[in-house]
């Protein structure tokens, strides 16, 4: 079975410049997270995806980021105008059982975005 | 892939020895608690989880142990190998006595660099 996978692994863009991530989870899993680790700091939750709601987006820093998830499948973070301190690790995690209730997330291995 | 260990407390550790990683928290409500391990390259990988009402679980080669009077979790890493070297994260949520379900997002701890020595 294929674990959460992202694209690009790897992202390099300009200040001012738009940048999207994409997470595919694992098939069957209507949780979907995405997360977020500065260098040196913690990683932090950004926001919550069941099937193609958005359950909760409290932690996402400002509306230069956009989360979709259309049909509920694979999911797309948006950051438009990147700025120099969004850079960092973006991560992707999905679940099939909601959190707290025994469920596992299961990490995909994570955009590294520079914003140069 | 990321520098996972800059900037983050280290633990060294003997081939063959154990390993403690401790993991303090603040939130006097959080009720479920996550051991995770990334290594390089890659995203955090679950290894355990406790609940409040337990003080330790077992699971292979680890173990974790949770105090909740000060409100600390450590992670017991037994016989550690090369394997073993990843930052280790702790992380905690907590459960809705209504509904069952958790806080959305999981708060993570800092991590810490656990590098075994050959």
């Amino acid at each position: 079975e294929a674990g959460v996978t992202q694209f690009p692994s790897h992202s390099v863009i300009e200040k001012g410049q738009t940048v999207t991530l994409r997470c595919d989870p694992i098939s069957g899993h209507d949780n979907l997270y995405w997360y977020r680790r500065v260098m040196g700091k913690e990683i932090k939750f950004l926001l919550h995806f069941v099937k193609e709601s958005k359950q909760d987006e409290s932690g996402m820093p400002n509306n230069r980021f956009l989360a979709e998830r259309t049909g509920g499948t694979y999911s797309t973070l948006k950051v438009q105008p990147a700025e120099l301190e969004d850079s960092g690790v973006y991560f992707c995690a999905s679940s099939q059982e909601r959190q707290g209730m025994n469920e596992k997330l299961f990490f995909g291995s994570g955009t590294q975005l520079s914003v140069l | 892939g990321e520098s996972v260990g800059l900037h983050l407390p280290t633990l060294s550790v003997q081939e063959g020895d154990n390993s403690i990683i401790n993991c303090a928290y603040s939130n006097s409500a959080s009720d479920y608690f996550i051991w995770y391990k990334q290594e390089s390259g890659k995203g955090p990988q679950f290894i355990i989880d406790i609940r409040s009402n337990m003080d330790k679980r077992q699971g292979q080669r680890v173990t974790v142990l949770l105090n909740k009077t000060v409100k600390h979790l450590s992670l017991q890493i037994a016989a550690t190998q090369p394997g073993d070297s990843a930052v280790y994260f702790c992380a905690e949520n907590y459960i809705d006595k209504d509904s069952g379900g958790g806080a959305d997002g999981l708060t993570f701890g800092k991590g810490t660099h656990l590098i075994i020595q050959p």
